[in-house]
């Protein structure tokens, strides 16, 4: 089956730790992109990928650092620099490169990412 | 900088057609989505417009109006299990080598009573 994987589901850390999410796909999509969820809140991107080897800063980078040397996968690393990290953490995918036509993200279950 | 607003929160009840707007302003257009998420889940695509109009799929539409920066999911037949959030996202282009990216609105809470 096609889909998009994201391991751990919960993950604990203490304070000062670095932690890597990982996300991998099989659906040979191009993009791929990175979302913080906190409590009531939309999706905030953090990094996004339209190729191997290549990545974008979202609106909240800071803290976060990513790696895209495959086309599956493309894990998050979350650093100590990152002040508030206790969050829902989303990875996603897509198809597209062209300019027009639907893009239709597609989601991973999630890491529901603890700072102790 | 890309906005979009919607309700933070709307009731509704089972059997009935509840609207859902959303307003943006972003550079670079190029289509309004609708995703729905349920509590703990990762959110599912439901729709795309990319032109004016109305998009039907089964009980759920969605419409676009780009002059007015306006788009509405609309849902029919309301079922207890449609509760959930519902967050509009828009396309825009970003930077020069034309990639692009989502933003995600911050969703609507819609509740279905009995």
């Amino acid at each position: 089956d096609g889909g998009i994987t994201q391991s751990p589901k919960y993950l604990f850390r203490k304070e000062g730790q670095n932690v890597t999410l990982s996300c991998e796909q099989n659906l040979n999509h191009d993009a791929m992109y990175w979302y913080r969820q906190d409590p009531g809140q939309g999706l905030r991107l953090i990094y996004y990928s339209q190729i191997v080897n290549d990545f974008q800063k979202g609106d909240i980078a800071e803290g976060y650092s990513v790696s895209r040397e495959k086309k599956e996968s493309f894990p998050l690393t979350v650093t100590s620099a990152q002040k508030n990290p206790t969050a829902f953490y989303l990875c996603a995918s897509s198809r597209q490169r062209e300019a027009e036509g639907t893009d239709t993200q597609y989601f991973g279950p999630g890491t529901r990412l603890t700072v102790l | 900088g890309q906005s979009l607003e919607q309700p933070s929160e709307v009731t509704a009840v089972e059997g009935a057609i509840v609207q859902i707007n959303c307003t943006y302003q972003t550079s670079g257009f190029y289509g309004l989505s609708w995703y729905q998420q349920h509590d703990g889940g990762a959110p599912t695509f439901l729709s795309y417009n990319a032109l004016d109009g109305l998009e039907e799929t089964g009980r759920f539409s969605s419409f676009l109006s780009r002059s007015d920066s306006y788009g509405y999911l609309l849902l029919q037949e309301l079922q207890m299990k449609d509760s959930a959030s519902y967050f509009c996202a828009v396309r825009d282009q970003r930077n020069s080598g034309g990639y692009q990216k989502v933003t995600f609105g911050t969703g609507t809470k819609l509740q279905v009573i009995p």
